[in-house]
């Protein structure tokens, strides 16, 4: 099985900051990778699928990029209303639809 | 507007069933594979079971084969999830998903989930 491995955990930044976000497969997904936010106590929410198409009404400092193996959400400047976990998904086969464990933003 | 509302949450004894519901409207049902999220408490997501648009095709994470069972009624516009034998670590808020599709190869897959709903919480203990 293809596993999904995020980086950092978590993380502390400022507003207006630069973040980013790795996510790692163990194999190849071509660029079958979506991104999620979840704010505290809320229903994840979809931003970002095929690893760099941004989902409606998603505010633009958001993107992603990467293919194959490594991939990237990035945040171009931090906002408060950003305070979430974030989690990466790949979707490459029927065999299972595989989340990353997940990394923790707050406002430092 | 797409919604999708589940049901069927509580608390359940080790070894006990439950079956979730999953409402939806907003959308046409019949078209769409749908699918079961889990997230215990404090932890990640974790998908568990999709179901195809015609129940045609089911798949299972392996933490969950062989006790819990997927179905849709699409004249009913709902999803169900009927989990048997359960374990404490199956103790988590379970969320319904559509799923969006994608093809290559001459096969289609489920992909990401563009709507999900506000979950029920089961759990077990004795």
């Amino acid at each position: 099985d293809i596993q999904m491995t995020q980086s950092p955990s978590s993380l502390s930044a400022s507003v207006g900051d630069r973040v980013t976000i790795t996510c790692r497969a163990s194999q190849g997904i071509s660029n079958y990778l979506a991104w999620y936010q979840q704010k505290p106590g809320k229903v994840p929410k979809l931003l970002i699928y095929a690893a760099s198409t941004l989902q409606s009404g998603v505010p633009s400092r958001f993107s992603g990029s990467g293919s194959g193996t490594d991939f990237t959400l990035t945040i171009s400047s931090l906002q408060p209303e950003d305070v979430a976990t974030y989690y990466c998904q790949k979707y490459n086969s029927a065999s299972g639809l595989t989340f990353g464990g997940g990394t923790k933003v707050e406002i430092k | 507007e797409v919604q999708l509302v589940e049901s069927g949450g509580g608390l359940v004894k080790p070894g006990g069933s439950l079956r979730l519901s999953c409402a939806a409207s907003g959308f046409t049902f019949s078209s769409y594979s749908m699918n079961w999220v889990r997230q215990a408490p404090g932890k990640g997501l974790e998908w568990v079971s999709s179901i195809s648009s015609s129940s045609s095709y089911i798949y299972y994470a392996d933490s969950v084969k062989g006790r819990f069972t997927i179905s849709r009624d699409n004249a009913k516009n709902s999803l169900y999830l009927q989990m048997n034998s359960l374990r404490a670590e199956d103790t988590a808020v379970y969320y319904c998903a559509r799923a969006r599709r994608y093809c290559s190869g001459g096969s289609c897959y489920d992909s990401y989930f563009d709507y999900w709903g506000q979950g029920t919480l089961v759990t077990v203990s004795s």
